[in-house]
């Protein structure tokens, strides 16, 4: 069971250049969220799903666009990345919704520099 | 590599002993409260979960208290091992199962001496 699977582990990117970070889950979990991890912040919330065909901004959705492509997959695009977005990024999933298991599983994180 | 918070506070504790990892969340009305581990270069694993009608709940070698009157969450390890070196964050949910907003701490680094 692999859990939350994210690629790539690791990328570097110019400046206005575009990517998508991939993610799929196993665990068939309705909802789906992309976090950035930032040195001496706590994880910050770009983008989730709450169910398949549904998207919705967190705290820091600027420079980011998702795709909810089905209940397995959440892809996190970059249009035009720019150095602020250098950070590592944390896909994760949940059941939210059902009292005895909303827990949070996150999967091994992607770490992106943007010269 | 480590991509956690280069200023993290730092608990250091001998292999044996017990620590006490602490979290101050800002919303009293936040109902779902978490404790994570985070290894260098992983993500967050999950360690144990509270709701706000719960003052304690004990897993194994971990004990997580919630004090709702002064907003406080603590986490305990018992007799903790090398293998217990990590960040260790909480994590609260602000508000009724409708919402997905999870807000993180910035997080402790357990350093373990043998």
């Amino acid at each position: 069971n692999a859990g939350v699977t994210q690629t790539p582990k690791f990328q570097v990117l110019k400046t206005g250049q575009s990517m998508t970070l991939q993610c799929a889950q196993d665990m068939n979990h309705n909802s789906m969220y992309w976090y950035r991890q930032d040195p001496g912040m706590g994880l910050r919330l770009i983008y989730y799903s709450a169910s398949e065909g549904t998207t919705d901004k967190g705290e820091v959705p600027n420079g980011y666009n998702v795709s909810r492509l089905n209940k397995r997959e959440f892809s996190l695009r970059l249009e035009s990345a720019a150095p602020s977005q250098t950070s590592v990024y944390f896909c994760a999933s949940s059941e939210r919704g059902r009292p005895d298991n909303e827990k949070l599983f996150f999967g091994s994180g992607t770490q992106l520099s943007v010269l | 590599g480590e991509s956690v918070g280069l200023h993290l506070p730092t608990l250091s504790v001998q292999e044996g002993d017990n620590s006490i990892i602490n979290c101050a969340y800002s919303n009293s009305a936040s109902d779902y409260f978490i404790w994570y581990k985070q290894e260098s270069g992983k993500g967050p694993q999950f360690i144990i979960d509270i709701r706000s009608n719960m003052d304690k709940r004990q897993g194994q070698r971990v004990t997580v208290l919630l004090n709702k009157t002064v907003k406080h969450l603590s986490l305990q390890i018992a007799a903790t091992q090398p293998g217990d070196s990590a960040v260790y964050f909480c994590a609260e949910n602000r508000g009724g199962s409708g919402t997905y907003k999870y807000i993180f701490g910035t997080g402790t680094r357990l350093k373990v001496l043998a």
